[in-house]
């Protein structure tokens, strides 16, 4: 079946590194994506993976993908207040809509 | 802005309404999805329209139904309004090429 799991919560220092972590289940998902939830705000695709690719870098943002573990990875450097938001994993098994995680909420503290 | 608009912004309503919640799709996307965010059930897949066809249908109830028309915007129409149903609906579009959805700012019913 398909399944998404992440950790609820996070909470970093200011100028440190985030890791937010994912876990999916179906090895058939050709892209998996992170998304980023600001309060009252809808979701924006923040970046995405495809599935024979093993790591992404896009400015403050580096995807690493175990595809073996079925293990995904959102590493956000020099975090900033402004990144306090709910980060969400999401997978795209086969040709089929999107199946999310339940959302990581990260906390910055200045 | 992700170019994916969506009307109203917020409802609120009775037990037992009806309502119809729009959305707009970017530029030259032809599909569209909708999702609900719900406290208890995270984000949940609804229902897919391609070019004014359903493509594919999630955990959408009976009492809700949508449709894409020919200028390719949708509607979500949910009736019998039940308490539990207040969430936030989200729609989203893709390009022909399916890989990428992007999401609007969401519609949030509140159901008293």
């Amino acid at each position: 079946g398909e399944d998404v799991e992440q950790s609820l919560f996070l909470s970093v220092r200011e100028g440190d590194s985030s890791v937010i972590n994912c876990t999916y289940t179906d090895s058939s998902s050709t892209y998996l994506y992170w998304y980023k939830q600001e309060p009252g705000a809808g979701l924006q695709l923040l970046t995405y993976i495809f599935s024979n690719m093993d790591m992404k870098q896009d400015q403050r943002l580096t995807v690493l993908l175990n595809k073996k573990d079925k293990h995904l990875s959102l590493r956000i450097a020099d975090t900033q207040t402004g990144d306090s938001a709910i980060y969400f994993c999401a997978e795209r098994p086969g040709n089929t809509p999107l199946v999310f995680g339940k959302g990581t909420r990260l906390s910055v503290i200045a | 802005d992700s170019g994916v608009t969506q009307t109203p912004k917020h409802l609120i309503t009775a037990t037992g309404q009806r309502v119809t919640l729009r959305c707009s799709p970017r530029s030259g996307d032809l599909s569209v999805y909708w999702y609900q965010q719900s406290l208890d059930q995270g984000l949940q897949f609804l229902i897919q329209y391609y070019n004014g066809e359903e493509r594919a249908k999630g955990n959408i109830l009976e009492r809700f139904s949508a449709q894409q028309f020919p200028d390719l915007h949708s509607e979500l129409n949910l009736s019998s309004l039940e308490l539990g149903d207040s969430a936030l609906y989200f729609c989203a579009s893709s390009p022909l090429s399916g890989e990428t959805q992007y999401f609007g700012p969401g519609t949030r019913l509140l159901v008293l």
